[in-house]
C-alpha cells in the first residue's frame, strides 16, 4: 500500500471555527511533513515530523497546531483562520533514516476555504 | 543551500510532440533529484528520481530525465505527448545525506499544455 489518505477532502470553515484535517498511512514512514499550497505555485512546508517528534516548523502562525498522536496519523487542528490561509494542504510521508533522504508520498489534499 | 530553476512557466505543445521540462539546479553537494507531477485537484505524484548511478532514469508514463552534472541540469522529457499528460510538472532536489536535510526544494513548476 503506496496510498496517503487525506480528509476531508473539502472544507469550508468561518473564522471563529475550529476543525481539524487528518491524514494516514500505512508504508511504515516514520517522517510526515504538512504543505500548504496555492494555486499554481509550489508546495510551501509548514511542519514535519520525525519518529512522532515536531522536527521543523517553519515559522507558522500558531492557529496552525499539528499532531502526531502515533507513527501512521498526522493531524492539523485549525482555529481562527483568516481568509489568506484558503489553500490546498497537502499532507507526505516518506521513510526517514538518519542520514538517508527518500522521495515523499503526496496524499491527494484537503481544499480549505475560510469565509 | 540548493535551489532549482525550473525554466518557462508554461510549456505549450502538440499531441504526439516531444516534450521537454527544464530543471536547472544548485546545490553544495551531489543532490538527489525529483520530477513530480500533480493533476487538477490532486497531490503530487513522483514520475521519477536521481539519487546515484545511471544519469538517465526512466519513470513511470513514459518519461524519463537525465542528470548532467556539467550542466546542473535534470531536464524531463517524453518522445509523444499525449493529452492526459496535461498537468503541472515540479522539479526538486534534496541534498544528499552528508550535505544537509531531508527537505526537497521545489521549483516553482512548469504548467505542460497539450493541443489536439
Amino acid at each position: 500500500d503506496t496510498e496517503v489518505t487525506q480528509t476531508p477532502k473539502h472544507l469550508v470553515m468561518g473564522m471563529t471555527n475550529k476543525k481539524s484535517l487528518k491524514c494516514e498511512q500505512h508504508m511504515g514512514h516514520r517522517a510526515m511533513y504538512w504543505y500548504k499550497q496555492k494555486a499554481k505555485k509550489p508546495p510551501e512546508l509548514m511542519f514535519v515530523y520525525s519518529y512522532e517528534k515536531l522536527s521543523i516548523n517553519e515559522s507558522v502562525p500558531s492557529r496552525f497546531s499539528p499532531e502526531c498522536p502515533n507513527s501512521s496519523l498526522l493531524n492539523l487542528h485549525l482555529h481562527a483562520l483568516q481568509p489568506e490561509d484558503s489553500a490546498l494542504y497537502l499532507c507526505a510521508s516518506s521513510q526517514a533514516s538518519s542520514g538517508a533522504t527518500y522521495e515523499q508520498y503526496f496524499g491527494p489534499g484537503t481544499r480549505l476555504t475560510v469565509t | 543551500a540548493q535551489s532549482v530553476t525550473q525554466l518557462g512557466s508554461h510549456v505549450s505543445v502538440s499531441e504526439g510532440a516531444l516534450v521537454l521540462l527544464r530543471c536547472n539546479y544548485s546545490s553544495s553537494v551531489p543532490p538527489y533529484l525529483f520530477w513530480y507531477v500533480q493533476y487538477p485537484n490532486q497531490g503530487l505524484q513522483l514520475l521519477l528520481k536521481y539519487t546515484t548511478g545511471a544519469t538517465l532514469v526512466k519513470g513511470i508514463n513514459g518519461f524519463e530525465a537525465e542528470f548532467k552534472k556539467s550542466e546542473t541540469s535534470f531536464h524531463l522529457t517524453k518522445p509523444s505527448a499525449h493529452m492526459s499528460d496535461a498537468a503541472e510538472y515540479f522539479c526538486a532536489v534534496s541534498d544528499q545525506p552528508s550535505g544537509g536535510s531531508y527537505i526537497p526544494t521545489f521549483g516553482r513548476g512548469t504548467s505542460l499544455i497539450v493541443h489536439p
